[in-house]
């Protein structure tokens, strides 16, 4: 039982550069996020798909990209990198009523 | 827009005693409510939900009730362990009956000691 499944678990990044979080599931949910921890403040969402070539904007959006081609993959992309951009990112989805996290990805941006 | 307070931490307590960690929300309409656990190293999980005013939710000796005449859903537990030590978050989603699009609280960090 995978779940939700993110990779790469650690990522050190120059600024400027860019990169791919990789996020997949196999529970078949058409309901997937990303959100961002950072200390003190919780989660916040940065964008969110309700299914395959549909996506929108959270909270926190700004840096990132997202496209959702299948139902399985929920890619985010950071075009370039910031230091702002350091945090842990988790993906995450949903059917009704319970959202399923991934383990999250430890991004430092120097 | 929708918001979550939640009780600073870190809290730290013996292994048996009472647990309480407060959380209140603002939103519009009839959000629903979550906590959810962190232990360390790993994503949150689920640790109980209520959809409506007055629901309970449990889970493994933890209680909350969605209280909205005070916008409250404080985190109770009645004899804690030392493996509940972990990281809470109470959460909600304004789209009624979903888990979607939540917005979190900062966080409750808990230490249980033997």
């Amino acid at each position: 039982n995978a779940g939700v499944t993110q990779t790469p678990k650690f990522q050190v990044l120059k600024t400027g550069q860019s990169m791919t979080l990789q996020c997949a599931q196999d529970m078949n949910h058409e309901y997937m996020s990303w959100y961002r921890q950072d200390p003190g403040m919780g989660l916040r969402l940065i964008h969110y798909s309700v299914g395959a070539g549909i996506t929108d904007q959270g909270e926190v959006p700004n840096g990132y990209n997202v496209s959702r081609s299948t139902t399985e993959d929920f890619p985010l992309r950071l075009l370039s990198a910031a230091p702002s951009q350091t945090s842990v990112y988790f993906c995450a989805s949903g059917q009704t009523g319970i959202a399923f996290f991934g383990q999250g990805t430890r991004l430092t941006v120097v | 827009g929708d918001s979550v307070t939640q009780m600073e931490g870190p809290v730290t307590l013996s292994e048996e005693a009472f647990l309480t960690i407060n959380c209140t929300y603002t939103a519009t309409g009839y959000p629903s409510l979550f906590w959810y656990v962190q232990y360390p190293g790993e994503g949150l999980q689920l640790l109980l939900k209520a959809t409506k005013a007055d629901d309970k939710g449990s889970n493994k000796g933890f209680e909350a009730t969605y209280r909205k005449e005070t916008t409250s859903f404080h985190l109770e537990k009645g004899s804690v362990q030392v493996s509940d030590s972990a990281v809470y978050f109470c959460a909600l989603s304004g789209v009624p009956g979903s888990a979607r699009q939540l917005t979190f609280g900062s966080g409750t960090q808990l230490t249980v000691l033997p």
